[in-house]
């Protein structure tokens, strides 16, 4: 079955870039999203089809996929960003979650 | 606004049973492939069971196939997850979500995401 690896963590200071990974065989050929989920919370949708983002995601918030690797890049990272990132693929008809990577802002 | 509202959701001894419902509002629910997704105690997300808006093709992972049922009833806008023959490892909060299409994209995404609901089983 489809596999997508993710760094388990990620840290950054305030203000600067941060950037996770989601690697898969061939994911360049596949379209990605992220969803970002807060502690209690549900996850938010805030990258689809790679590169997108839906209304009232903020600009900083951006996505790249090339060959075996896809990433949400975040800009002037911000306190409120600390969350967990899962990225997703689909394989067929099936859903595939990356494992998640919990971003530390410190 | 789109509302999913999940229910059903306690505490069910292994081997038992448990019917889930997501109650969906603020759109045609009938257009939309709906989709369950499961979170276990500090752990991941994992893709349960998604439906077609018509309700005629379904999709399961092979973690719950052959124990695990989705279907949709459009008239009552609601998602179901009938889950039988329950483990400990299906313990998680679960999660419907509505498959939304963006632009020009020919990919769904889940988005947005109910709150969740609870299922513990009992050794």
């Amino acid at each position: 079955s489809y596999e997508l690896t993710q760094p388990p963590s990620v840290s950054v200071s305030p203000g600067q870039t941060a950037s996770i990974t989601c690697s898969g065989d061939g994911l360049g050929d596949k379209y990605v999203g992220w969803y970002q989920q807060r502690p209690g919370q549900s996850p938010v949708l805030v990258i689809y089809q790679d590169d997108k983002r839906p209304s009232g995601i903020p600009e900083r918030f951006s996505g790249s996929n090339s060959g075996n690797t896809a990433t949400l890049t975040i800009s002037g990272t911000q306190p409120l960003d600390e969350s967990h990132y899962f990225c997703q693929a689909w394989d067929t008809s099936t859903v595939i979650f990356g494992g998640g990577t919990k971003l530390t802002v410190l | 606004e789109v509302l999913l509202l999940e229910s059903g959701g306690g505490l069910v001894p292994q081997g038992g049973s448990l019917r889930l419902s997501c109650a969906a509002s603020g759109f045609s629910f009938s257009r939309y492939p709906m989709t369950w997704v499961r979170q276990g105690p500090g752990k991941g997300l994992e893709w349960v069971s998604g439906i077609s808006g018509d309700g005629s093709s379904t999709f399961y992972a092979d973690s719950v196939e052959g124990r695990f049922t989705i279907s949709r009833d459009n008239y009552k806008n609601v998602l179901y997850l009938q889950m039988n023959s329950l483990r400990a490892e299906d313990a998680a909060v679960y999660y419907c979500a509505k498959e939304t299409r963006y632009g020009s994209s020919t990919t769904d995404w889940l988005d947005p995401w109910g709150q969740g609901t609870l299922v513990t089983v009992s050794s």
